[in-house]
């Protein structure tokens, strides 16, 4: 079983929708957990931490679940500048101690 | 915020030459620093930290002699490619962990811009 997975996408949706990308993570001893943004042939970039009791940065929301170790990123009133790959990653322990995990990421394309 | 950068972005080579790709943290002392890969369409792999001062530790599955890592200051991490091969073609990223007092381990990572190797 994969560290962490995501929704396979890709999510297609027009300007002004709301969308909600999931993710499951196996380690129950994670620690902290991200999303990050990834645009074509870029970087990925930090989008928001997420934290237990949920937490809100302008359009987007992030909820966190230990029990069933599960992620959400909700996108409200989108932009065609969310268009990216959004990537959920979770800080967990390698081999060489704790690094991030990312999931494969799921792909929005938001159109006019 | 932090900024991490990261040398060359793309290189093309001939098959059993070596790379070597350079990361540098601009404004922050790191002491340690993370090589990533990803291949098309698939998610970042960690390969191996670099901790200053001491050998990488590499995951599992990946070569050590075949990916040589140096991290001999607290700004600067190489990663060698050594005698490469089409099938090492792949996004080589870098990254390293903002210092966080007192948590360490969950600080924000910041990633180089990446470099694209293509090997023929």
């Amino acid at each position: 079983r994969k560290e962490v997975e995501q929704d396979p996408g890709p999510f297609n949706v027009p300007e002004g929708a709301t969308v909600a990308f999931n993710c499951t993570y196996s380690n129950s001893a994670s620690q902290s957990f991200f999303w990050y943004r990834q645009d074509c042939r870029k970087e990925p970039k930090l989008l928001m931490s997420v934290y237990s009791s949920g937490n809100e940065d302008g359009r987007f929301t992030a909820q966190l679940n230990r029990a069933s170790q599960y992620i959400s990123l909700l996108i409200r009133d989108s932009k065609l500048s969310d268009s990216a790959t959004y990537l959920c990653v979770v800080n967990g322990l390698v081999n060489s101690g704790y690094a991030l995990n990312f999931g494969k990421g799921t792909s929005l394309l938001v159109t006019p | 915020g932090a900024v991490v950068s990261q040398h060359p972005s793309w290189v093309i080579c001939k098959s059993g030459t070596s790379v070597k790709i350079e990361c540098r943290s601009l404004d922050f002392q790191a002491t340690t620093m993370f090589w990533y890969r990803q291949f098309p369409k698939k998610s970042l792999m960690l390969m191996a930290t670099s901790n200053e001062g001491s050998k990488a530790t590499y995951e599992q599955g990946v070569e050590k002699d075949k990916f040589l890592i140096n991290h001999a200051s607290l700004t600067l991490s190489t990663l060698t490619v050594t005698s490469a091969h089409p099938e090492d073609s792949s996004f080589y990223i870098c990254s390293a962990r903002a210092p966080t007092s007192g948590r360490t381990n969950t600080g924000e990572l910041f990633f180089g811009e990446g470099s694209r190797l293509t090997v023929l």
